[in-house]
C-alpha cells in the first residue's frame, strides 16, 4: 500500500507547454505539500494545503498552481513551462502542522 | 529566513565504522526532522525531535537535539552499506506549515 503516490514518475516536455503532476495520499492526513528539489539536491517548499485551503506560497511563480479536489489529492499544474522548471517535484502529507511529513517518490520533470 | 547548515557535505566510511552528521540552524528550532533519501527515490522519515535534550534511536541510528545550540546530530553506529544515501535535516517553520531543509549529507559506506 503506497502512502503517498505521484504520477507520472518522469515527465519530459517542451518549453511553453502546460503540464500537471498528480498526488494522492491514503493516510487520511489533513495537510499536503509540494516541494521542488533542484539539480544540487536542495529541497524547497512550494505550497502547502490544509483542509483544502492554501496556507503557504513561497515566492513561487504564478505559472504554478496547486489544485486540491479533495483532502486526499493535491495536484500541481504548471503553465508555460520554462527550462528552469526542470527539477524533481515531491508531494508530501502530514497529519497536521508540526507533524512529520511523508513524501511521495517524486516526479522528475525535464523541460527541453 | 531560517537556514540549516549540514556538515559534512559528504562522507565516506568503511563498513562497521561509526559516524556523525550535524545540522545547525540559524534560528530557533521548533521541531527538527531527519530524513534519508536514496538516489532517485523519495524521502524516508527517520526521526522527529521537538524538545531540547531529546534523544531518539531507531536500530543503529540515534538523533539528538541541542535546542540551546540550535543544533542536532545524527549518529550511526556500526555503519552498513544499507545506510548509504543522502541524509537531510529539516526544521519546521514557526507556524509549522512547512519544512526548511539543509542541503544534505551524502553518505557512502564501503565494504
Amino acid at each position: 500500500d503506497t502512502a503517498v503516490s505521484q504520477t507520472p514518475k518522469y515527465l519530459v516536455t517542451q518549453m511553453g507547454n502546460d503540464k500537471s503532476i498528480k498526488c494522492e495520499q491514503n493516510l487520511g492526513h489533513d495537510t499536503m505539500y509540494w516541494y521542488k528539489q533542484d539539480s544540487k539536491k536542495f529541497l524547497k517548499i512550494m505550497f502547502s494545503y490544509n483542509n483544502k485551503e492554501l496556507i503557504i506560497n513561497e515566492t513561487v511563480p504564478n505559472r504554478f498552481s496547486p489544485k486540491s479536489p479533495d483532502k486526499a489529492h493535491l495536484n500541481l499544474h504548471i503553465n508555460s513551462l520554462e527550462l528552469g522548471d526542470s527539477a524533481v517535484y515531491f508531494c508530501a502529507s502530514s497529519q497536521g502542522p508540526q507533524m512529520e511529513q511523508y513524501f511521495g517518490p517524486g516526479t522528475r520533470l525535464t523541460v527541453t | 529566513s531560517q537556514e540549516l547548515e549540514q556538515s559534512p557535505q559528504s562522507l565516506i566510511v568503511q563498513e562497521g565504522k561509526n559516524l556523525t552528521i550535524n545540522c545547525t540552524s540559524s534560528k530557533t528550532l521548533y521541531g527538527l526532522y531527519w530524513y534519508k533519501q536514496k538516489y532517485g527515490e523519495g524521502l524516508i522519515f527517520l526521526m522527529m525531535l521537538q524538545k531540547g535534550g531529546e534523544e531518539k534511536s531507531h536500530e543503529k541510528i540515534t538523533a539528538k537535539l541541542d535546542e540551546k545550540k540550535q543544533q542536532s546530530s545524527l549518529h550511526i553506529t556500526a555503519s552498513q552499506p544499507s545506510h548509504a544515501g543522502i541524509y537531510l535535516c529539516g526544521a519546521a517553520n514557526q507556524a509549522g506549515t512547512a519544512l526548511i531543509f539543509g542541503k544534505g549529507t551524502t553518505l557512502s559506506v564501503s565494504s
